[in-house]
């Protein structure tokens, strides 16, 4: 089945560095890759929809400049948090969905836990 | 904008008993999609099943059924023959693709937990 892989699976980083997050799917193409963010016993909030080849479409009150999300493949989308704070510290997931199966499930990352310390 | 509202934030069963958990949605689209996720301790996210809004029969995947009610936007899924490994945080999600493109995203409800008692 379709597998997507997200590296690394837990960092701590320093208040003001920065932390890239990747989202690699193994098995097949992805044109279209999701960024959400999910606070301690929250839900699933979309941060932006990373498209291959163009600019990431930012849902509203996400900083694009602190989120910088690049797609350069078909089969890898990079999360970077730019100068990282304590209020960043929460879990990011990504998910794919098939190129050319518009009706296809999303597939799921295992998720990135982010602490800034 | 679509809204997902999950009202049980906490759900328990017995063992082996049947439990259902509600999801009721907002949307002017005729076309879209239903599923409940299941994200377990280990925070992966597990798709339970899935729902295409034009096909009035309700989806079953073995223990899981759900009841889908269109008109109402009502989208509840019913587990039977609980098991402690259902034990889990459950979204009911939603996606809607009027052009059909693929790349629309899903919105997820604020999810209930369900514990499975021994």
């Amino acid at each position: 089945g379709a597998v997507v892989s997200q590296h690394p699976s837990r960092v701590i980083c320093k208040s003001g560095t920065s932390v890239k997050i990747e989202c690699r799917s193994l098995d097949f193409q992805a044109t279209t890759m999701f960024w959400y963010r999910q606070f301690p016993k929250q839900s699933l909030m979309l941060m932006a929809t990373s498209n291959e080849g163009s600019k990431a479409t930012y849902e509203q009150g996400v900083e694009k400049d602190k989120f910088l999300i690049n797609h350069a493949s078909l089969t890898l989308s990079t999360l970077t948090v730019t100068s990282a704070h304590p209020e960043d510290s929460s879990f990011y997931i990504c998910s794919a969905r098939l190129a050319g199966q518009l009706n296809s499930p999303l597939h799921f990352g295992n998720g990135t836990r982010l602490t800034v310390t | 904008a679509q809204t997902v509202t999950q009202s049980q934030p906490e759900m328990s069963v017995q063992e082996a008993e049947t439990v259902t958990l509600s999801c009721t949605y907002d949307t002017s689209e005729s076309d879209y999609y239903l599923f409940w996720y299941k994200q377990p301790p280990s925070r992966q996210m597990i798709l339970v099943i899935r729902q295409e809004a034009y096909k009035q029969q309700n989806a079953t995947e073995n223990r899981f059924s759900v009841n889908f009610q269109k008109a109402a936007k009502s989208f509840s899924l019913k587990i039977s023959d609980s098991q402690l490994g259902d034990a889990a945080m459950y979204f009911c999600a939603y996606r809607s693709d009027p052009r059909n493109s693929g790349n629309t995203p899903l919105v997820f409800g604020k999810g209930t937990r369900l514990s499975v008692i021994a």
